[in-house]
């Protein structure tokens, strides 16, 4: 069973660089099969997709975030990683990573449970 | 705003059926699959539908889903108060090269 984990800084300050983290347990991220995605949901709002990865470093990026989102995987450690840079209150929200069905149907079909990221100084 | 436009709430009493649409454009329902995404309070959205109107394992039956064009909708029978939660829809836009998703639908249970 592939699970998915989000961590990070709970709180960031204006300006500096978000980092997050998503470990995948229970299956392998080197699969053709599959991309790796970050979505985030401001508190009360909707769900915005971020941008994903394929393995081999193939990337989509939202075009209003590109300017300031970098994605990346790491095989080794089974993790892919987020880095959301100049960040700003507006960047207040729960983040979420998901594995993304490629080729076929390319649903989020497994996601992580989010965690929580906050702007402030 | 968001690229696919749904109604931000829906509402019905148990037993009965509702719909929720989802309506997009040529290069985002009219060219890719839809999927629909469960979101219930305080948890992490979950697929509900795939590849326009295929349910996952473990999904009940009362949920079904359908395109046609440029639009989509998701139909629950039999609702039920666990059904009560927020419901999105979501694409590839060609256009875009990105992602994108309904700004969500609540549905109430009365």
């Amino acid at each position: 069973q592939v699970q998915l984990q989000e961590s990070g800084p709970g709180l960031v300050k204006p300006s500096q660089t978000l980092s997050l983290t998503c470990t995948v347990s229970g299956g392998s991220i080197s699969s053709d099969t599959y991309y790796w995605s970050w979505i985030r949901q401001p508190a009360g709002k909707g769900l915005e997709w971020i941008g994903r990865t394929s393995p081999h470093g193939y990337t989509n990026y939202n075009p209003s975030l590109e300017s300031r989102v970098t994605i990346s995987l790491d095989t080794s450690k089974i993790q892919f990683s987020l880095k959301l840079s100049s960040v700003t209150a507006a960047d207040t929200a729960v983040y979420y990573c998901a594995r993304n069905r490629a080729f076929t149907d390319d649903a989020l079909d497994i996601w992580g449970q989010g965690t929580v990221i906050t702007v402030s100084s | 705003q968001s690229v696919l436009t749904q109604p931000p709430s829906a509402s019905g009493t148990p037993g009965q059926r509702v719909t929720i649409s989802c309506s997009g454009s040529s290069s985002d329902i009219g060219s890719n699959t839809v999927n629909w995404y469960q979101q219930l309070p305080g948890t992490a959205p979950k697929l509900l539908i795939y590849n326009n109107n295929q349910r996952p394992s473990g999904v009940p039956d009362r949920f079904s889903a359908s395109k046609s064009g440029t639009s989509a909708s998701l139909a629950i029978s039999g609702l039920q108060s666990e059904d009560e939660a927020d419901y999105y829809c979501a694409a590839w836009d060609d256009s875009l090269s990105g992602r994108v998703f309904g700004g969500g639908t609540k549905l109430t249970v009365l």
